[in-house]
This record gives structure tokens, sequence and C-alpha cells, in this order.
């Protein structure tokens, strides 16, 4: 099955600053990628996603790059503010199939 | 619009006894999934319901059983639980192979 690597584990930056989480995946047949933000006490939200069709996709502060050749996929998170302090998951599937395999997360912290 | 609404919040079981946890999505999705939380190991799927009537094995769905009582409803069952099923449980839903929408998750200990 899929393999899906996320770093790093904890991520502290500080407020404006801007936050990178990286993700790599085994299985060169997955081809949607979501990431999700998941707060204390709280069910994961979906924040954004991309399919293996295109590069990059941005939404206001968000954006998440996808490199094919190399398996891999990034989240950027630009001009932090505190209330984006979450833990940040990655996951990769196949568009033919149900299974979503997640990262591990990343617990990022924003420092006012 | 409640979105997933997942019960109970909270659950303390001995080992050997059985519950059910139950879940029901407002959206009108078609696929529903129950995932398991574990510190350090992300979400990993127990199982999953493309459409209402099927239901499939996931990662780890050894000690699971589920039933999909209609479109809304996916309720997850352990018959004998074990320590080793203590973990945060959620309930998701989808359209077109997009999770969008999580409950709010079940913390579970078995003792």
């Amino acid at each position: 099955g899929e393999n899906v690597e996320q770093h790093p584990s904890t991520l502290s930056v500080q407020e404006g600053d801007s936050a990178v989480i990286k993700c790599t995946y085994s299985d060169s047949a997955s081809n949607y990628f979501p990431w999700y933000k998941q707060e204390l006490g709280k069910g994961p939200q979906l924040i954004i996603d991309i399919r293996s069709n295109v590069g990059e996709k941005k939404d206001q502060r968000i954006a998440v790059t996808l490199n094919k050749t190399a398996k891999h996929f990034s989240l950027h998170i630009t001009e932090t503010q505190p209330e984006d302090s979450a833990v940040y998951f990655c996951a990769a599937s196949i568009n033919t199939g149900n299974q979503f395999y997640f990262g591990t997360g990343t617990s990022l912290t924003v420092i006012p | 619009n409640a979105g997933v609404t997942q019960t109970p919040k909270f659950q303390v079981l001995k080992t050997g006894q059985s519950m059910t946890l139950q879940c029901a999505q407002d959206m009108n999705h078609n696929s529903m999934y129950w995932y398991r939380q574990d510190p350090g190991m992300g979400l990993r799927l127990i199982y999953y319901s493309a459409s209402e009537g099927t239901t499939d094995k996931g990662e780890v769905p050894n000690g699971y059983n589920v039933s999909r009582l209609n479109k809304r409803e996916f309720s997850l069952r352990l018959e004998s639980a074990a320590p080793s099923q203590t973990s945060v449980y959620f309930c998701a839903s989808s359209e077109a192979l997009r999770v969008t929408a999580f409950g709010s998750g079940t913390r579970l200990t078995v003792v």
C-alpha cells in the first residue's frame, strides 16, 4: 500500500513568518493530495487539496505544491498567525479508490 | 447544518466488553469512513462505505465491524474490546472522493 511520510513532526515559527511542511509518497498511482488542519479536541478539517494534473494551488495564505517526479508535496503557510497553530496532516489517495493514507502529522506553533 | 455527528464523545470499556460507535451525516454524502488516530501514527482507515449497502475493509479492520444503516448513518462496532483498541475514533464522509467532513471524535479507553 501507499506510504506517506511527513516532516517535520513539530515546527515553531514567529508570527508573520512562513511555515513549510513536506510530505513524500511512495505509490506513483496516487493522484489526489489533501491537507487537513486539526485543532485540539476537534476532528481534522480539509484546508486545501491538489490533484496530480496541477503543480500548485493557492488559497489566500495557504498554498500547496506537488512534484510528481520526486513524489513529494508541500504545504506553505505565509504570514502565519497564532490561530494557525494546530496539527497539520497530509494525505494521498488514488482517485479510483476510497483509501486515504495519512502522514503522521506536524504540530505547528505560531509564537506571537 | 450539523455536518458529521459522532456519539459518544468519551467511553471507557473493560476488556471484553462490546460497544457501538454511532455516526450520522446530513450532507447527503455517498461515502463514509471510520478512522482511528493514535499518537505518532496519523489516521488509519478501519472501514469505509462507498455507498449505501456496501462496506469494505481499510488498513486496520481486525476487531471491528461496521454497518451502513442508510445513507446517513454508519456505525462501528467493537465486539470484544482490547486495550490495543484504545484510541480516538473519527467518522468522516465524502463526496467525489474528497473527504471534507470529519466528526469531532470519540475518545475510547479500554482497560
